[in-house]
């Protein structure tokens, strides 16, 4: 079946550090990936999408971009902020089957 | 714009009683989803329904779980006896049903405590 594998954490960065959380997937097939962000008390958000090879989703300085030959789906950003503290998770839906990521957590410090 | 909302935020109770857990969808959503989320566990999907119909309740973790919904704006989540083992934050999502690119959209949960 359709699985997700990311990075485990928890990650220590930083503020201004680079940032990789790495995500690759198992899939037949062409699955749309994404990256979820949960903030303490709150819900997964949607941070950015990609849906075919070569794409690349984009949002508030982070960039994902869809490998399939690699079958990898990493997440970066240039440079981290305190705010940025907070669960990830990388995700594929393949009509319908939503399948996530154990989440990595993320902390940047002052 | 509203999303999805839940009710309660927390719930503190004890073991045998009956808890139930409501959401409300995103208005024009025909797809949701209830998972449960524990340290040990991660996040787990335990039901989830289209158009109101369940589609994949493989994830329900025995009969004392069962979920429900009976229109497009309304779905429950009912634990019948609790035991403390089920003390998670339980999430509710909904998203447009369309070929697997479109995003979940998450309540902020609800977290139980089943003492």
């Amino acid at each position: 079946g359709n699985s997700v594998t990311q990075m485990e954490g928890p990650v220590t960065l930083s503020e201004e550090a680079f940032l990789t959380i790495n995500c690759t997937y198992t899939a037949t097939g062409y699955p749309s990936l994404f990256w979820y962000v949960q903030y303490p008390g709150e819900g997964l958000q949607l941070l950015l999408k990609a849906t075919k090879a070569d794409d690349k989703g984009s949002n508030k300085g982070f960039e994902a971009t869809y490998r399939k030959e690699t079958t990898s789906f990493h997440l970066e950003k240039g440079s981290v902020q305190v705010s940025d503290s907070a669960v990830y998770f990388c995700a594929l839906d393949q009509r319908n089957d939503m399948r996530f990521g154990a989440g990595t957590r993320l902390t940047v410090k002052p | 714009d509203a999303g999805v909302i839940q009710s309660p935020r927390h719930e503190v109770t004890e073991m045998g009683q009956e808890v139930t857990l409501r959401c409300k969808p995103i208005s024009g959503h025909n797809s949701l989803f209830w998972y449960r989320q524990t340290m040990m566990r991660g996040l787990e999907l335990l039901i989830y329904f289209n158009n109101n119909v369940p589609i994949d309740d493989s994830g329900m973790p025995e009969d004392r779980f069962s979920a429900k919904m009976p229109n497009a704006s309304f779905s429950t989540l009912k634990i019948q006896p609790s035991e403390p083992r089920d003390s998670a934050v339980y999430f509710c999502a909904s998203s447009l049903m369309g070929g697997g690119n479109q995003p979940q959209h998450f309540g902020d949960g609800t977290r139980l405590s089943i003492l």
